[in-house]
């Protein structure tokens, strides 16, 4: 089964700064499978970045996924106030069929 | 829009057993795949279980298989989970959601199950 690691887990910025998101997994994961999402305090999760590049439906082009195999970043260019939140990665993994989530960051207001 | 409404949820003592119903509405349901996720208080998501359009084979998280269940009533437009013998530790917040299986897209706003004496 293939862990996600997720780095750092607090992330201390303030609004305007670019905040940059790590996700690293155990082993090599297709970047098709590769997926962020957003969660705010009592709401649900919202999808942010799907097949790691992909921005989803309404999803402002501040957010931007990068990266392959075992490394992978999601980067908000310029925070903005509604953007404090916890964010987490998630991979789907063949063997079993599954998904695994990191345990998340958490983008706090500096 | 899509609209995924969770009931069900409430306070179960150990041992006992649950179903979770997820009403959706806004997009073909019977042409989409459905998960169940959960979030115990205060951590982080677990991925619970999978079901396709049709129905024709389930995926369980390693934690849940053989307690849990998951169904669809297309006819119904309604995700179900059910399981038995519930335990302190399933405490969470159950979520539905739509997607592929790779992918969840949207997600229910969630129903709260507490397991407790």
């Amino acid at each position: 089964e293939i862990v996600l690691t997720q780095s750092p887990g607090t992330l201390s910025l303030s609004p305007g700064e670019r905040a940059t998101l790590s996700c690293r997994a155990s082993q090599s994961v297709s970047s098709s499978y590769l997926a962020w999402y957003q969660q705010k305090p009592g709401q649900a999760p919202r999808l942010l970045i799907y097949g790691a590049f992909s921005r989803a439906t309404g999803i402002p082009d501040r957010f931007s996924g990068s990266g392959s195999g075992t490394d992978f970043t999601l980067t908000i260019s310029r925070l903005e106030a509604e953007d404090f939140a916890v964010y987490y990665c998630q991979q789907y993994g063949r063997s079993p069929p599954g998904l695994t989530f990191g345990g998340g960051t958490k983008v706090e207001i500096k | 829009q899509v609209q995924l409404v969770e009931s069900g949820g409430g306070v179960v003592q150990p041992g006992g057993s649950l179903r979770l119903s997820c009403a959706a509405s806004g997009f073909s349901f019977s042409s989409y795949g459905m998960h169940w996720v959960r979030q115990a208080p205060g951590k982080g998501l677990e991925w619970v279980a999978f079901i396709p359009y049709d129905g024709s084979n389930k995926y369980y998280a390693d934690s849940v298989k053989g307690r849990f269940t998951i169904s669809r009533d297309n006819s119904k437009k309604t995700l179900y989970l059910q399981w038995n013998s519930l335990r302190p530790e399933d405490t969470a917040v159950y979520y539905c959601a739509k997607g592929r299986i790779e992918v969840i897209d949207y997600w229910g706003q969630g129903t709260l199950v507490t397991v407790s004496s």
